[in-house]
């Protein structure tokens, strides 16, 4: 069984800041890493994902996550925010095993408020 | 590129009753998803389908039920609806073995 958890319900910051949203996992087996972002009243939308080789991968919109497995982490990252990136941010995992690649665990979200 | 749709959009109910939602993927993606989203949680997955009349149950399926009849159409009835499950109900597809998804926009479901 996999979990997740993402540490900060709530980030705050300006336009042109940098930020980083926090995940981190528990599972033993072979991962597969993403996430999503909710607009209010809509659907999730991926970013990105990992499952193998370069640690740091890229998503779009400027956003970037890195894998750890020594810290059982995968941080999101984006340099400079734009106030449309004001959103819910899941952080999702699953064992990367055919069929259940699919079956995703997600966190509880953190909402990321970007002031202009 | 395609498109996930959900209908309704709102649906209202009583306490006891039977609801349907039906969701539509025109991505000709194999696997098919009912996820439960309330509020300031995560998603919690229902059920889910690899291929046309296939199920799979996820963490919260009991008091559902999940009808695959084509490979573009996935269906969740809400058995006997209770006021505690009010939430959104997303319906989501991928390709094969991948655990890039593809959400609708929700069907928010309300029971009186």
């Amino acid at each position: 069984t996999q979990t997740v958890s993402q540490s900060d319900a709530h980030v705050t910051v300006f336009e042109g800041d940098s930020v980083e949203l926090r995940c981190n996992y528990s599972y033993g087996g072979s991962i597969y890493l993403s996430w999503y972002i909710q607009h209010h009243g809509r659907g999730l939308q991926f970013l990105l994902k990992y499952y193998s080789g370069n640690p740091v991968v890229q998503g779009v919109n400027g956003f970037k996550a890195e894998f750890s497995k020594s810290d059982s982490s995968f941080h999101l990252r984006k340099a400079s925010v734009h106030w449309s990136d004001s959103a819910v941010y899941f952080c999702a995992v699953s064992a990367n095993t055919g069929a259940n690649t699919g079956k995703l665990t997600f966190g509880h979200g953190t909402i990321l408020r970007v002031h202009p | 590129g395609g498109i996930i749709t959900q209908t309704p959009k709102f649906l209202i109910g009583q306490e006891g009753q039977k609801l349907t939602l039906k969701c539509q993927q025109n991505f000709n993606h194999d696997t098919m998803y009912w996820y439960r989203q309330d509020s300031g949680k995560g998603l919690r997955l229902i059920y889910y389908s690899i291929t046309e009349n296939d199920l799979q149950k996820g963490d919260l399926s009991e008091g559902y039920d999940a009808s695959r009849e084509k490979k573009s159409s996935f269906s969740l009835t809400v058995t006997s609806a209770q006021k505690n499950e009010m939430a959104v109900f997303l319906c989501a597809s991928s390709p094969a073995n991948t655990g890039q998804l593809y959400f609708g926009e929700g069907s928010k479901l309300t029971v009186l």
